[in-house]
């Protein structure tokens, strides 16, 4: 089974700001994604195939990397991206997610 | 619009067995794989089964291989996962979730979730 360990688990980022959430993957995957869920709410797909946007996420959002190192990133912080997102592998089967990162809003 | 919606949740004794349903709409069910994934309270997001298109392949993690069961039924555009010999541990929202992958998403769409508690 291939562990996916996100870091960090929680974070706070003001309005503006750059926010970035990296996940490591204990053996290589080919891909990365990535799935935003708020509070109560089911959770929503928000990049897939490392780089791509779901359809309706702004393009403040982007993804990248490689092998076992993925990263997560927002150019610029705003108030409705305070959210749990999960970075997700289906390289290998099982399924597998990372345990999350928590964004509040500062 | 594509719309999950799940039931069957509630409070239920360890050793118990339990149903869940979750009727599809706004695609052609029968085209797509299906899959239950769940999240204790608080925690992440662990993948419990998935069926292929016609139901004869399911697949399950060591966690629930044995226990749980899934099956749809594609002409009432439904799924369903029977929970069996539940463990305190099996507490969590249950989510179905459709098939993205040739669109490049493995779960491109979610239920709401419903609510399975395993306690005494």
């Amino acid at each position: 089974e291939i562990v996916l360990t996100q870091s960090p688990t929680t974070m706070a980022a003001s309005p503006g700001e750059k926010v970035t959430i990296t996940c490591r993957a204990s053996s290589s995957v080919s891909y990365m994604y990535w799935y935003q869920q708020k509070s109560g709410a089911s959770p929503k797909p928000w990049i897939y195939e490392t780089s791509k946007l779901a359809s309706g996420v702004p393009d403040r959002f982007s993804g990248s990397g490689s092998g076992t190192s993925y990263s997560f990133t927002i150019s610029s912080m705003e108030t409705e991206d305070a959210a749990t997102y999960y970075c997700h592998q289906w390289s290998s089967t099982p399924p597998t997610f990372g345990g999350g990162t928590k964004l509040e809003l500062k | 619009e594509v719309q999950l919606v799940e039931t069957g949740g509630g409070l239920v004794q360890p050793g118990r067995s339990l149903k869940l349903s979750c009727v599809a709409s706004g695609f052609t069910f029968s085209s797509y794989w299906m899959y239950w994934i769940r999240q204790a309270p608080g925690k992440g997001l662990e993948w419990v089964s998935s069926i292929n298109t016609d139901g004869g392949s399911t697949y399950y993690p060591d966690s629930v291989k044995g226990r749980f069961t899934i099956s749809r039924d594609n002409a009432e555009n439904t799924v369903y996962l029977q929970m069996n010999s539940l463990r305190s541990e099996d507490t969590a929202t249950y989510y179905c979730a459709k098939d993205g992958s040739t669109e490049g998403i493995p779960f491109d769409y979610w239920g709401q979730g419903v609510m399975v508690t395993v306690s005494s």
